[in-house]
């Protein structure tokens, strides 16, 4: 199976900070890499897909970049509402595979 | 609009065979392309895909829980379900089924495996 490690495992930001969340993978997932925002009590929400590309209705403060191993989702201007835990997801070859987890708090 | 739920026992005992419903609606599973996916989170743990149906009939297996598994989908294309046999403690979780690479997700239903 591929590992995805995720990297930190908690970041504390404020409001309007530029934060940055790491997935590396064991391998080379192609860009198939996708991320998840999940609030607490609620189902994973998708943010960006195959790397790069924003879902519909996710602002665009949210941007993905990467290839090969590692790969990175970029918040530019954090608001109140992207408090929570973010997922990185590879779906290159089966099993798909989650990183742990980044939970984003408020400093 | 396309919304999913997933609907299953709440609690069973271990050993027993849990069964899940994942009923949907503003999609098709018959068409092209289209897969519908389960996966589960333990609480205050990471996420882990379990199994996926697609629209010909195609099934896939996490290959560590595969001979547990089993993945089907009914006739008319609005309902996927999913069974796990022989459940121990290690299985309780939210079950949550997902549209394709999870664009869409149902609000999960927590499932305990107690004695």
């Amino acid at each position: 199976d591929i590992q995805m490690t995720q990297s930190p495992s908690l970041l504390s930001a404020s409001v309007g900070d530029r934060v940055t969340i790491n997935c590396k993978a064991s391998q080379n997932i192609n860009k198939y890499l996708n991320w998840y925002q999940q609030k607490l009590g609620e189902a994973p929400k998708l943010l960006i897909y195959n790397t790069n590309n924003l879902q519909t209705g996710i602002p665009s403060r949210f941007s993905g970049s990467g290839s090969g191993t590692d790969y990175t989702l970029t918040i530019s201007s954090l608001q109140p509402e992207d408090f929570g835990t973010y997922f990185c997801f590879q779906h290159n070859s089966w099993p798909y595979t989650f990183g742990a987890g980044t939970k984003l708090e408020l400093k | 609009q396309v919304t999913l739920k997933e609907s299953g026992p709440g609690m069973l005992q271990p050993s027993k065979t849990l069964s899940l419903t994942c009923s949907f609606s503003g999609f098709s599973l018959s068409t092209s392309g289209m897969v519908v996916s389960w996966i589960r989170q333990p609480s205050g743990k990471s996420l882990e895909w379990l199994a996926a149906i697609d629209w010909d009939g195609d099934k896939y297996y996490n290959p560590s829980l595969k001979s547990r598994l089993t993945v089907s989908k009914d006739t008319s294309n609005t309902q996927v379900f999913l069974k796990i046999t022989s459940v121990d403690i290690a299985d309780t979780a939210t079950y949550y089924c997902a549209r394709r690479l999870g664009d869409y997700w149902g609000q999960g239903v927590m499932v305990t495996v107690s004695s």
